[in-house]
């Protein structure tokens, strides 16, 4: 069964406009740890964010923050004025504590950043 | 403080060889994890090392091995290649013990073509 899921192949916003970029995960587990990985053309994943299940408030790293509803089991990535070096795909990943340091990953979105 | 390295960063073979690609992870950080990166699959986990054993596996043939050194630098080998095994290795650290959640950092991947 798929554990996360990304919904949007692809997204196109202007610059200096706000995205949200989805992503619902299912997990059993009470105590997980969800991610925001960027991938620019060169391939390397970038860390963005990190949102503990026990976390009691959303997680944010300067233009970044995780809209996290626990109960709707989403973790949605916002990106605040939007730069023309956002452009990349976004990956969102769940890591449980039974699975050790393994991520399971979404299938990606892909951001285009137009000026 | 040095991010991940994987060496080679490109690689072409051909049908039938074997290959081997490293990986050092952030000093300090004893956990390496390993995964495949295709345009079909997605990012899958191929497994995971921690101070010099292997913890958790995902799906993948007995073609596909790895090891991990008391430095905590790691191997992966695939021997007997097929044309579906071309794809970006990603190689990921992380400092967590057993059951941590803390956040991997990933190495900029070994693209492997095979021929």
């Amino acid at each position: 069964a798929q554990k996360i899921t990304q919904t949007q192949p692809g997204m196109f916003v202007q610059e200096k406009e706000a995205v949200t970029l989805d992503c619902t995960y299912d997990t059993s587990d009470p105590s997980y740890g969800l991610f925001w990985y960027k991938q620019p053309s060169s391939g390397e994943m970038i860390f963005l964010i990190y949102q503990g299940s026990y976390d009691q408030q959303n997680a944010t790293e300067g233009r970044y923050s995780l809209n996290f509803q626990k109960a709707r089991k989403s973790a949605n990535l916002v990106i605040s004025a939007s730069q023309l070096g956002d452009s990349a795909m976004y990956f969102c990943a769940m890591r449980e504590p039974r699975g050790y340091s393994t991520l399971t990953f979404g299938k990606g979105t892909m951001l285009l950043v137009s000026p | 403080k040095a991010g991940v390295t994987q060496t080679p960063r490109y690689l072409i073979k051909t049908r039938g060889q074997q290959v081997t690609l490293s990986c050092s992870p952030i000093s300090g950080h004893r956990s390496v994890s390993w995964y495949q990166q295709t345009p079909g699959q997605g990012l899958q986990f191929l497994f995971e090392y921690f101070s010099e054993t292997q913890r958790n596996k995902g799906n993948f043939p007995g073609r596909f091995s790895g090891r991990q050194f008391s430095n905590s630098r790691s191997e992966m080998n695939v021997s007997t290649l097929e044309l579906g095994d071309s794809a970006l290795y990603l190689c990921a650290s992380s400092a967590g013990t057993s059951g941590s959640l803390m956040e991997q950092f990933f190495g900029p991947g070994t693209r492997l073509t095979v021929l």
